[in-house]
Parts: structure tokens; sequence; C-alpha cells
């Protein structure tokens, strides 16, 4: 089955306290990104990568990093977490040529 | 810069009545448009999309989307709305030559018995 999966679903951490959240896919997909989703906001595209070693910013990557090692996982890491980074996390894929994105089950994370 | 707005925070509809969601976009060059619903504690699901043609599109459950060029709209809509589409719609666009995707802020469907 194709499958988009994040860990940890849900987490809460404390301010400053580095943590990773990671995306690992099964479609063998090139395109993997992370998006953050805030109310009236919808989702806003954090980083995404276009095949392994390759990423770009996208329209609010402040704080936070990522890297593309493998081609199956795609982690977001935010080195030192601040409560205005409270939000739910999405990772999505999509395949070469492909226009449309899957979305992973999403990670809530609160930061305190 | 691209922007999408979808000018309803919510739409409330009757079980059975036609059902529209708004979204109007802006982008440099040709768009690619698509509708996504995200149900409770899930992730977004893919519905549809416009890339050239037609500009009437139809996708999953039911749902269609009219592209009208001239007034850079893109609105789903479905003849007979059911209470299980009740969820949170977005729209997205993305220029035929760049790879982000940017979403509105969301719609929140409410379809009552």
């Amino acid at each position: 089955e194709a499958q988009v999966t994040q860990n940890p679903r849900y987490l809460i951490t404390v301010t400053g306290k580095k943590l990773t959240v990671t995306c690992s896919q099964n479609m063998n997909h090139e395109y993997m990104s992370w998006y953050r989703q805030d109310p009236g906001l919808g989702l806003r595209q954090i980083y995404y990568s276009m095949n392994v070693e390759v990423t770009d910013k996208g329209d609010v990557p402040e704080g936070y990093k990522v890297s593309r090692k493998e081609k199956r996982n795609f982690p977001l890491i935010l080195e030192s977490p601040s409560p205005n980074q409270t939000s739910l996390y999405f990772c999505a894929t999509r395949g070469q040529g492909a226009l449309e994105q899957y979305f992973g089950p999403g990670t809530r994370l609160t930061v305190t | 810069a691209q922007s999408v707005a979808q000018p309803e925070d919510q739409v409330n509809v009757a079980e059975g009545n036609p059902l529209t969601v708004k979204c109007t976009y802006s982008v440099s060059g040709n768009p690619y448009l698509f509708w996504y619903v995200q149900y409770p504690n899930r992730g977004l699901q893919f519905l549809l999309k416009y890339i050239t043609g037609d500009n009437l599109v139809k996708g999953s459950y039911g749902f269609e989307a009219e592209f009208n060029k001239s007034q850079t709209s893109f609105h789903l809509k479905k003849p007979s709305a059911l209470v299980s589409d009740s969820a949170l719609y977005f729209c997205a666009v993305r220029d035929n030559a760049g790879n982000m995707l940017t979403f509105g802020g969301g719609t929140r469907l409410m379809v009552k018995p």
C-alpha cells in the first residue's frame, strides 16, 4: 500500500530542546516537502526536496532544517524549537512528472 | 508571488442541495490548480486538478471544479451535498514552471441533514 508515514504523530516539548520529525515514503517519489498548517493560514511550505541531496527553502524556512540522504526519508529538524513553532506539520510527496501530492497523516507539535 | 484566496471560512449547506466553495488565485504564467480535502485528524487528500483544456474538471466523490481564466477563479462544486462531505477544503495553485504549491486558508464545509 502506498504510504507516507510521519513520526511522532503528537509531540509536546519545551523551548530549546532539539527535535526531529521523521517522514518516510514507500512510493519511490523524487519530490518531498514539509508544510505547517495554522488556522486561517492554510498550509505553508517550509522546505522541499527535488531528490537526494537536493533541498530548497519554501515560504517559511526560518527555524527549521531538513536533510535528504535517502530517497525515502525526509526528516524535519528543529534545532531550538520556540512556541511560535507550535503547529500541525505535514509531509508530502509526489512522483516525477506528477502534479498531485500525497500527504502524511500529520504531526501535532506543541512547544511550551 | 503566487497566492490563493478562499473568501469563506465556512460554508453551510443542507444535505441534497448543491454546494459551491470559492477560490480565486494569482500566479504568473499558466496556473496548475488543485483542490484537496482534509477530514478530521487526517492528512490532505487530493480531489481534483486543472492543468489545461476543458474548464470543467471532474474529480473524486462527485466533486467538480470550474476554471475561469478571466475571473482567476477555480470554484469547487457538487450538485448534491452529503453529510459525509463535511470537511475542510483547500484550494492550491502552482505555476507551470515552479515547484512550490501555495494553499489558500481553507474553507470548512458543513452539510446538515
